[in-house]
């Protein structure tokens, strides 16, 4: 596609309850990135993909985050159990493999999904 | 731990002054750097790069420097408009060109421009 696609631009959901982020990189872009930022702050970190592998998952904050990658494309993003302090907006970003030494490219980032946790 | 910091959390001009953003980073194995500039209710946008051998790059009215002795990173824009009205973020580049690879952003600066 033209850009990064994100759904659903908002969700809100009760304490408890499952939800699923997804989203659709650049055509093209191997590496795919979830960050997840909370009001009037920075961008934390959650997750790395490379192709359908992801080799840092250092970010997820708990069990209850999992995310997979199919198809070298398409993520999906799974917080289980919801509980308030999961409330932010997810932001996700591809961009061209700058593994071994290929060189440098920007992430492009999509317009995020607001999750609210009630 | 790993970490990028922002000096100054809002900064305010007037429109037509020229606007300096400052970063701090603390991981010597950095050697990309990136700056973004996020809207309200927007994803972060790509705004200039540059590489550890380098220490200024340029594009248009932005200016990055990198001083890695401190450990220091700015942005310059030129000439500031309205439209830069926005949060700026610093990031650094964990595992560039290795095995893996991540950007970690600081928390970032929001610069507002008085007309």
């Amino acid at each position: 596609g033209a850009g990064v696609s994100q759904s659903p631009s908002n969700k809100v959901t009760e304490k408890g309850k499952d939800v699923e982020l997804r989203c659709d990189p650049i055509s093209g872009h191997t590496a795919l990135y979830w960050y997840r930022q909370s009001l009037g702050q920075g961008l934390e970190f959650l997750i790395y993909f490379q192709g359908n592998s992801a080799p840092d998952k250092s970010g997820l904050p708990s069990d209850r985050f999992s995310a997979e990658r199919t198809g070298g494309s398409v993520s999906t993003l799974t917080i289980q159990r919801t509980q308030q302090e999961d409330s932010a907006v997810y932001l996700c970003a591809s961009s061209l493999d700058l593994t071994g030494g290929r060189g440098a490219a920007e992430a492009f980032f999509g317009q995020g999904t607001r999750l609210t946790v009630v | 731990g790993e970490s990028v910091g922002l000096h100054l959390p809002t900064l305010s001009v007037q429109e037509g002054d020229n606007s300096i953003i400052n970063c701090a980073y603390s991981n010597s194995a950095s050697d990309y750097f990136i700056w973004y500039k996020q809207e309200s209710g927007k994803g972060p946008q790509f705004i200039i790069d540059i590489r550890s051998n380098m220490d200024k790059r340029q594009g248009q009215r932005v200016t990055v420097l990198l001083n890695k002795t401190v450990k220091h990173l700015s942005l310059q824009i030129a000439a500031t408009q309205p439209g830069d009205s926005a949060v700026y973020f610093c990031a650094e580049n964990i595992g560039y060109g290795g095995a893996t690879n991540k950007l970690i952003f600081g928390t970032g600066t929001l610069l507002a421009v008085q007309p």
